[in-house]
Protein backbone atom coordinates (compact mmCIF):
# COMPACT_ATOMS: atom_id res chain seq x y z
CA UNK A 1 0.00 0.00 0.00
CA UNK A 2 0.63 3.41 -1.02
CA UNK A 3 1.91 5.66 2.60
CA UNK A 4 3.89 8.76 3.29
CA UNK A 5 4.80 9.64 6.66
CA UNK A 6 5.97 12.70 8.23
CA UNK A 7 6.25 11.93 11.80
CA UNK A 8 6.91 15.87 13.31
CA UNK A 9 3.86 17.31 13.41
CA UNK A 10 5.43 20.48 14.33
CA UNK A 11 8.67 22.18 14.70
CA UNK A 12 9.42 25.02 16.11
CA UNK A 13 13.24 26.90 15.50
CA UNK A 14 14.85 30.01 16.01
CA UNK A 15 16.00 32.04 12.83
CA UNK A 16 19.21 30.92 11.60
CA UNK A 17 18.94 27.30 13.04
CA UNK A 18 19.11 24.43 10.19
CA UNK A 19 15.98 22.56 10.64
CA UNK A 20 15.50 18.92 8.66
CA UNK A 21 12.06 17.85 8.14
CA UNK A 22 11.47 14.08 7.75
CA UNK A 23 9.84 11.93 5.10
CA UNK A 24 8.99 8.63 5.26
CA UNK A 25 7.31 6.38 1.90
CA UNK A 26 5.59 3.09 1.54
CA UNK A 27 4.97 2.04 -1.91
CA UNK A 28 5.45 -1.80 -4.10
CA UNK A 29 6.40 0.22 -7.25
CA UNK A 30 9.57 0.77 -8.43
CA UNK A 31 8.98 3.69 -10.42
CA UNK A 32 7.61 6.62 -8.30
CA UNK A 33 8.29 9.96 -7.58
CA UNK A 34 8.71 12.39 -4.80
CA UNK A 35 7.59 15.94 -4.10
CA UNK A 36 8.27 18.31 -1.49
CA UNK A 37 5.61 21.61 -1.35
CA UNK A 38 5.42 24.60 0.91
CA UNK A 39 1.70 25.84 2.33
CA UNK A 40 2.91 29.18 3.65
CA UNK A 41 -0.14 30.70 5.69
CA UNK A 42 -2.15 31.98 2.89
CA UNK A 43 -2.97 28.76 1.92
CA UNK A 44 -1.95 27.88 -1.72
CA UNK A 45 0.48 24.75 -2.44
CA UNK A 46 3.67 26.05 -3.76
CA UNK A 47 5.57 23.04 -5.17
CA UNK A 48 9.36 23.00 -4.45
CA UNK A 49 11.19 20.00 -5.69
CA UNK A 50 10.47 16.58 -7.65
CA UNK A 51 12.64 13.22 -7.59
CA UNK A 52 12.48 10.38 -9.41
CA UNK A 53 12.98 7.18 -7.88
CA UNK A 54 15.63 6.00 -10.19
CA UNK A 55 17.92 9.61 -9.28
CA UNK A 56 19.27 9.51 -5.48
CA UNK A 57 21.46 12.23 -6.18
CA UNK A 58 20.90 14.77 -3.59
CA UNK A 59 19.58 18.53 -4.54
CA UNK A 60 20.79 21.32 -3.21
CA UNK A 61 18.95 24.40 -4.15
CA UNK A 62 20.08 28.17 -2.30
CA UNK A 63 19.14 27.20 1.39
CA UNK A 64 17.01 24.25 0.48
CA UNK A 65 18.42 20.51 0.12
CA UNK A 66 16.78 17.03 -0.12
CA UNK A 67 18.02 13.60 0.78
CA UNK A 68 16.74 10.89 -1.07
CA UNK A 69 17.72 7.61 0.37
CA UNK A 70 16.21 4.43 -0.89
CA UNK A 71 17.30 2.07 1.04
CA UNK A 72 15.58 3.69 3.97
CA UNK A 73 12.45 5.08 1.76
CA UNK A 74 13.29 8.47 3.02
CA UNK A 75 13.23 12.02 1.28
CA UNK A 76 14.28 14.39 4.16
CA UNK A 77 14.21 18.33 3.44
CA UNK A 78 16.84 20.21 4.92
CA UNK A 79 16.52 24.03 5.39
CA UNK A 80 19.91 25.87 6.51
CA UNK A 81 19.88 29.31 8.29
CA UNK A 82 16.05 29.48 8.31
CA UNK A 83 14.84 32.35 8.27
CA UNK A 84 10.72 33.81 9.62
CA UNK A 85 9.71 33.80 5.63
CA UNK A 86 10.36 29.59 5.65
CA UNK A 87 7.40 29.51 8.63
CA UNK A 88 4.43 27.00 6.86
CA UNK A 89 2.84 23.81 6.54
CA UNK A 90 5.49 21.25 4.78
CA UNK A 91 4.37 18.57 2.95
CA UNK A 92 5.76 15.34 1.35
CA UNK A 93 4.09 13.76 -1.82
CA UNK A 94 4.52 10.33 -3.63
CA UNK A 95 3.32 9.44 -6.88
CA UNK A 96 3.08 6.01 -8.52
CA UNK A 97 4.35 4.99 -12.14
CA UNK A 98 1.01 2.80 -12.23
CA UNK A 99 -1.32 5.28 -11.03
CA UNK A 100 -2.69 7.34 -14.44
CA UNK A 101 -2.07 10.31 -14.28
CA UNK A 102 -0.14 10.28 -11.04
CA UNK A 103 -2.07 11.57 -8.28
CA UNK A 104 -0.12 12.78 -5.28
CA UNK A 105 -0.35 10.67 -1.99
CA UNK A 106 0.61 13.50 0.85
CA UNK A 107 1.54 13.06 4.24
CA UNK A 108 0.24 15.16 7.03
CA UNK A 109 2.33 18.00 6.63
CA UNK A 110 4.80 19.05 9.42
CA UNK A 111 4.18 22.97 10.40
CA UNK A 112 7.34 24.88 10.70
CA UNK A 113 7.80 27.92 12.97
CA UNK A 114 10.84 30.03 12.30
CA UNK A 115 10.92 32.80 15.71
CA UNK A 116 12.92 35.60 15.03
CA UNK B 1 -4.17 34.45 -15.73
CA UNK B 2 -0.97 32.75 -14.93
CA UNK B 3 -1.90 30.35 -12.48
CA UNK B 4 -4.84 27.79 -11.81
CA UNK B 5 -8.17 29.99 -10.55
CA UNK B 6 -10.69 28.80 -8.38
CA UNK B 7 -14.06 30.24 -7.71
CA UNK B 8 -16.10 30.83 -5.21
CA UNK B 9 -13.17 31.57 -2.91
CA UNK B 10 -15.81 30.72 -0.05
CA UNK B 11 -18.61 29.01 0.38
CA UNK B 12 -21.21 28.40 2.89
CA UNK B 13 -24.20 26.83 2.63
CA UNK B 14 -27.00 24.51 4.49
CA UNK B 15 -27.29 20.71 5.01
CA UNK B 16 -28.78 18.84 1.99
CA UNK B 17 -28.27 21.83 -0.44
CA UNK B 18 -26.17 20.96 -3.63
CA UNK B 19 -22.56 23.19 -4.66
CA UNK B 20 -20.85 23.74 -7.48
CA UNK B 21 -16.65 24.40 -7.04
CA UNK B 22 -15.47 25.43 -10.10
CA UNK B 23 -11.87 25.44 -11.80
CA UNK B 24 -9.66 27.16 -14.46
CA UNK B 25 -6.36 25.36 -14.64
CA UNK B 26 -3.40 27.11 -16.08
CA UNK B 27 -3.84 27.45 -19.95
CA UNK B 28 -2.25 23.70 -22.00
CA UNK B 29 -2.13 21.62 -18.63
CA UNK B 30 -4.25 18.78 -20.07
CA UNK B 31 -3.83 17.12 -16.79
CA UNK B 32 -5.97 18.20 -13.55
CA UNK B 33 -6.63 17.17 -10.48
CA UNK B 34 -9.56 17.66 -7.39
CA UNK B 35 -7.85 17.23 -4.18
CA UNK B 36 -9.59 17.91 -0.61
CA UNK B 37 -7.22 19.44 2.40
CA UNK B 38 -9.39 19.06 5.95
CA UNK B 39 -8.43 18.92 9.57
CA UNK B 40 -9.28 14.92 10.32
CA UNK B 41 -8.14 13.82 6.79
CA UNK B 42 -5.10 15.85 5.63
CA UNK B 43 -4.77 16.48 1.90
CA UNK B 44 -6.61 13.64 0.07
CA UNK B 45 -6.99 13.05 -4.04
CA UNK B 46 -10.28 12.96 -5.17
CA UNK B 47 -10.57 13.07 -9.15
CA UNK B 48 -8.09 13.09 -11.81
CA UNK B 49 -8.84 14.31 -15.82
CA UNK B 50 -6.85 13.86 -18.65
CA UNK B 51 -8.07 16.04 -21.15
CA UNK B 52 -12.08 15.63 -20.45
CA UNK B 53 -12.01 12.28 -19.62
CA UNK B 54 -11.52 10.93 -16.09
CA UNK B 55 -9.18 7.73 -15.81
CA UNK B 56 -9.11 8.14 -12.20
CA UNK B 57 -11.85 9.01 -9.93
CA UNK B 58 -11.03 6.54 -6.97
CA UNK B 59 -10.58 9.10 -4.54
CA UNK B 60 -14.41 10.41 -4.58
CA UNK B 61 -15.67 9.80 -1.18
CA UNK B 62 -19.44 9.06 -1.99
CA UNK B 63 -21.93 9.30 -5.46
CA UNK B 64 -22.74 12.72 -4.00
CA UNK B 65 -19.49 13.91 -5.66
CA UNK B 66 -19.50 14.13 -9.34
CA UNK B 67 -17.19 16.35 -11.85
CA UNK B 68 -16.90 16.69 -15.20
CA UNK B 69 -14.35 19.13 -17.37
CA UNK B 70 -15.28 20.40 -20.95
CA UNK B 71 -13.62 21.31 -23.23
CA UNK B 72 -10.49 20.57 -22.16
CA UNK B 73 -10.57 23.15 -19.68
CA UNK B 74 -12.79 24.49 -17.09
CA UNK B 75 -13.90 21.54 -14.81
CA UNK B 76 -16.60 21.69 -12.42
CA UNK B 77 -16.59 19.86 -8.74
CA UNK B 78 -20.25 19.21 -7.68
CA UNK B 79 -21.32 17.92 -4.17
CA UNK B 80 -25.12 17.16 -4.04
CA UNK B 81 -27.16 16.94 -1.01
CA UNK B 82 -23.60 18.79 0.80
CA UNK B 83 -23.42 17.19 4.79
CA UNK B 84 -21.17 18.57 7.62
CA UNK B 85 -18.08 16.55 6.97
CA UNK B 86 -17.88 17.68 3.17
CA UNK B 87 -16.81 20.81 5.07
CA UNK B 88 -13.03 21.20 3.65
CA UNK B 89 -10.94 23.20 1.36
CA UNK B 90 -11.11 22.06 -2.01
CA UNK B 91 -7.72 22.30 -3.91
CA UNK B 92 -7.59 21.87 -7.71
CA UNK B 93 -4.08 21.51 -9.48
CA UNK B 94 -3.35 20.91 -13.02
CA UNK B 95 -0.44 19.73 -15.33
CA UNK B 96 1.28 19.44 -18.34
CA UNK B 97 1.91 15.36 -19.21
CA UNK B 98 5.34 13.90 -19.35
CA UNK B 99 6.91 12.57 -22.98
CA UNK B 100 4.78 9.60 -22.11
CA UNK B 101 1.37 10.89 -21.73
CA UNK B 102 1.58 10.20 -18.56
CA UNK B 103 1.32 12.98 -15.81
CA UNK B 104 4.23 12.60 -12.89
CA UNK B 105 5.64 16.53 -13.43
CA UNK B 106 4.66 18.94 -10.96
CA UNK B 107 1.20 19.48 -10.08
CA UNK B 108 0.42 23.64 -9.92
CA UNK B 109 -2.11 24.30 -7.28
CA UNK B 110 -5.08 26.96 -6.96
CA UNK B 111 -6.01 29.37 -4.02
CA UNK B 112 -8.81 26.80 -3.29
CA UNK B 113 -12.45 26.80 -2.05
CA UNK B 114 -13.53 26.87 1.20
CA UNK B 115 -16.32 24.65 2.18
CA UNK B 116 -18.61 25.14 4.73
CA UNK B 117 -21.46 22.95 5.48
CA UNK B 118 -23.77 24.17 8.09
Amino acid sequence: AQKVTQAQTEISVVEKEDVTLDCVYETRDTTYYLFWYKQPPSGELVFLIRRNSFDEQNEISGRYSWNFQKSTSSFNFTITASQVVDSAVYFCALSEAYNPGGKLIFGQGTELSVKP
Amino acid sequence: GAGVSQSPSNKVTEKGKDVELRCDPISGHTALYWYRQSLGQGLEFLIYFQGNSAPDKSGLPSDRFSAERTGGSVSTLTIQRTQQEDSAVYLCASSFPGRSGQSYNEQFFGPGTRLTVL
